[in-house]
């Protein structure tokens, strides 16, 4: 099976500018989340999508933003770019993101740099 | 809301070493804990996932522990190798009832030959 996929993997815009991030999850998993990933704040959870609803959201403002498709495909959206937003973005999937047993697969990440 | 946070930041231990990883979390009502491996600026790989019914799991040279009514979590690296070079992290369930996570901010391993 194809793991977690992320595209683009590398990514350098302007502040102000808007981005789009995607993630293609391994084949029959349902639950896609989002995380930010900096030097100073370590691994923070963005939001979780399940069957095209976002499920579970982080602690993060508006600006950001996400969608899940019907094939559970995910993108992610951040608007008007801050420097702080340079960070490593990962993806993960599960089956169903409920079940305490499931593991969650982490993609390779999406490289944002905000300049 | 699970907080995590792992001890040391960084180590540097010779090859052949036997190493410990300290993980602790605040909610004892914890249901599970995975250990994560991350080369620099790659994703992350499970390592082990642990029940809270479990005490342990193995993998091979690695052995993770839970101690829930204590808050704390250890990885043990067995015979270290430089190839063990990465940053471990570990990280509980963020809500009751999900396998979103929250993370610890790991430790760094580097294994000198």
């Amino acid at each position: 099976k194809a793991g977690v996929t992320q595209t683009p993997r590398y990514l350098i815009k302007t502040r102000g500018q808007q981005v789009t991030l995607s993630c293609s999850p391994i084949s029959g998993h349902r639950s896609v989340s989002w995380y930010q990933q900096t030097p100073g704040q370590g691994l923070q959870f963005l939001f979780e999508y399940f069957s095209e609803t976002q499920r579970n959201k982080g602690n993060f403002p508006g600006r950001f933003s996400g969608r899940q498709f019907s094939n559970s495909r995910s993108e992610m959206n951040v608007s008007t770019l801050e420097l702080g937003d340079s960070a490593l973005y990962l993806c993960a999937s599960s089956l169903v993101g409920s079940d305490y047993q499931e593991t969650q697969y982490f993609g390779p990440g999406t490289r944002l740099l905000v300049l | 809301k699970q907080e995590v946070t792992q001890i040391p930041a960084a180590l540097s231990v010779p090859e052949g070493e036997n190493l410990v990883l300290n993980c602790s979390f605040t909610d004892s009502a914890i249901y599970n804990l995975q250990w994560f491996r991350q080369d620099p600026g790659k994703g992350l790989t499970s390592l082990l996932l642990i029940q809270s019914s479990q005490r342990e799991q193995t993998s091979g040279r690695l052995n993770a522990s839970l101690d829930k009514s204590s808050g704390r979590s250890t990885l043990y690296i067995a015979a270290s190798q430089p190839g063990d070079s990465a940053t471990y992290l570990c990280a509980a369930p963020l809500y009751s009832g999900y396998s979103t996570l929250t993370f610890g901010k790991g430790t760094m391993l580097l294994v000198s030959p």
